[in-house]
């Protein structure tokens, strides 16, 4: 069974810090994904990783994929209160056409 | 570029009672998959459906069941509904796999 664990589930910080979200697993994924969620609504793609070590940067959003292709990270750089949500990681991959998601973080950035 | 539309959009059902959920992926988008969001928790894969069959299925039982129509849009079917079977429901389609999913905004049913 694949797991993803996502730290911290919780996060409060204030306008202008940064901060970094962390999503591992003991298995492989061929990509990893990162969605924001907000109240009511789906998750939004924010972006997919795919190769071992890949970095990606999205204005203030840096998602890095682990060497190994288990774990991921996410740094927002001087967060905004526009910022918050749910972030969740989600795995794809091996005989699986499923996306397995972790619980996520839920942001909340204070003016 | 509609993304994908689920419809409704909110639901109130009765214990013991079946409900039908509908989804239209996005443009472009061949296969269609359904998760169950419980709050506070990560979405929970239920199926995916490309070709008009079953591809995966997720530890859900029997009750859950789906459809995909010859223009790829989906239809999931709950029977026998149970209190625990209250959460958001999430369709969502892709093209291909590592590309990402679009999801819907949703269906929140609540069983009573």
């Amino acid at each position: 069974t694949q797991l993803l664990e996502q730290s911290p589930q919780f996060l409060s910080i204030q306008e202008g810090e940064n901060l970094t979200v962390y999503c591992n697993s003991s298995s492989v994924f061929s990509s990893l994904q990162w969605y924001r969620q907000e109240p009511g609504e789906g998750p939004v793609l924010l972006v997919t990783v795919v190769t071992g070590g890949e970095v990606k940067k999205l204005k203030r959003l840096t998602f890095q994929f682990g060497d190994a292709r288990k774990d991921s990270s996410l740094h927002i750089t001087a967060a905004q209160p526009g910022d918050t949500g749910l972030y969740l990681c989600a795995g794809e991959g091996g005989s699986n056409y499923k996306l397995t998601f972790g619980k996520g973080t839920l942001l909340t950035v204070n003016p | 570029d509609a993304g994908v539309t689920q419809s409704p959009t909110h639901l109130i059902k009765t214990r013991g009672q079946q409900v039908t959920l509908r989804c239209s992926p996005k443009s472009g988008h061949d296969t269609v998959s359904w998760y169950q969001q419980a709050l506070g928790q990560g979405p929970q894969f239920i199926f995916q459906y490309y070709e008009e069959e079953e591809r995966q299925r997720g530890n859900f039982p029997d009750r859950f069941s789906g459809h995909q129509f010859p223009n790829y849009s989906s239809e999931l079917n709950v029977n026998a509904l149970l209190l625990g079977d209250s959460a958001l429901y999430l369709c969502a389609s892709s093209f291909r796999e590592g590309y990402g999913y679009t999801f819907g905004s949703g269906t929140r049913l609540t069983v009573v």
